[in-house]
């Protein structure tokens, strides 16, 4: 059974840091992991997108890297900034059937 | 990507009593999927909603308690059935297009 777990679960920086948030999963075999954000109380917003031939992706300040063999994922986040301050959530995708297992989530604040 | 609206965006419901959620999403899409977050936790998959035929449920959850309809390729429905505190969460309608998945507003449920 797969399982997904997120180190820290929460963080706290000074505005400008640069900052990576941990994943890690037991099954290597997957589809894909996928990074999303949470704001409170809302939705999930999809951030990167790794399929499981990929390495890492990269949007803006975000850069999100993918080692299958050693069951772990990174998110990077340049210069962070207070709007970055959210929780971010990890997901990895088993198959094809689209069903994703998450994990617990990092909570970020961004201190100005 | 897609774009998905959930209904309604929050309630204040009676134990006893049910609730339908309603997902639309402006494109039509194969797989349909439910998620539920309890306070404070991580999202756990309930079902997935195939069109023309029943729901294919997770591992601890039931028809009975949430039945879901699929009359289409852009709607669905989620019912959660004679409500206790326990089901207070936000249910989340989620979509995949291929590889990636995109997630609805959520619906915050409170059961008193």
């Amino acid at each position: 059974k797969q399982e997904v777990t997120q180190i820290p679960a929460a963080l706290s920086v000074p505005e400008g840091e640069n900052l990576v948030l941990n994943c890690s999963f037991t099954d290597s075999a997957i589809y894909n992991l996928q990074w999303f954000r949470q704001d409170p109380g809302k939705g999930l917003t999809s951030l990167l997108l790794i399929q499981s031939s990929q390495r890492e992706q990269t949007s803006g300040r975000l850069n999100a890297s993918l080692d299958k063999s050693s069951g772990r994922s990174t998110l990077y986040i340049a210069a962070s900034q207070p709007g970055d301050s959210a929780t971010y959530l990890c997901a990895v995708g088993s198959s094809n059937t689209g069903k994703l297992i998450f994990g617990q989530g990092t909570t970020l604040q961004v201190k100005p | 990507s897609a774009v998905i609206s959930q209904k309604p965006s929050r309630d204040i419901c009676q134990r006893g009593t049910s609730l339908t959620i309603q997902c639309q999403v402006d494109s039509q899409v194969t797989m349909m999927f439910w998620y539920r977050q309890q306070p404070g936790q991580s999202l756990t998959l309930i079902a997935t909603a195939n069109q023309g035929s029943e729901a294919t449920y997770e591992s601890g959850f039931v028809i009975d308690k949430f039945p879901i309809s699929r009359p289409n390729l852009t709607f669905s429905t989620l019912t959660v059935s004679n409500m206790s505190p326990e089901d207070s969460s936000i249910y989340l309608c989620s979509v995949g297009t291929g590889y990636e998945q995109y997630f609805g507003p959520g619906t915050r449920l409170t059961v008193t």
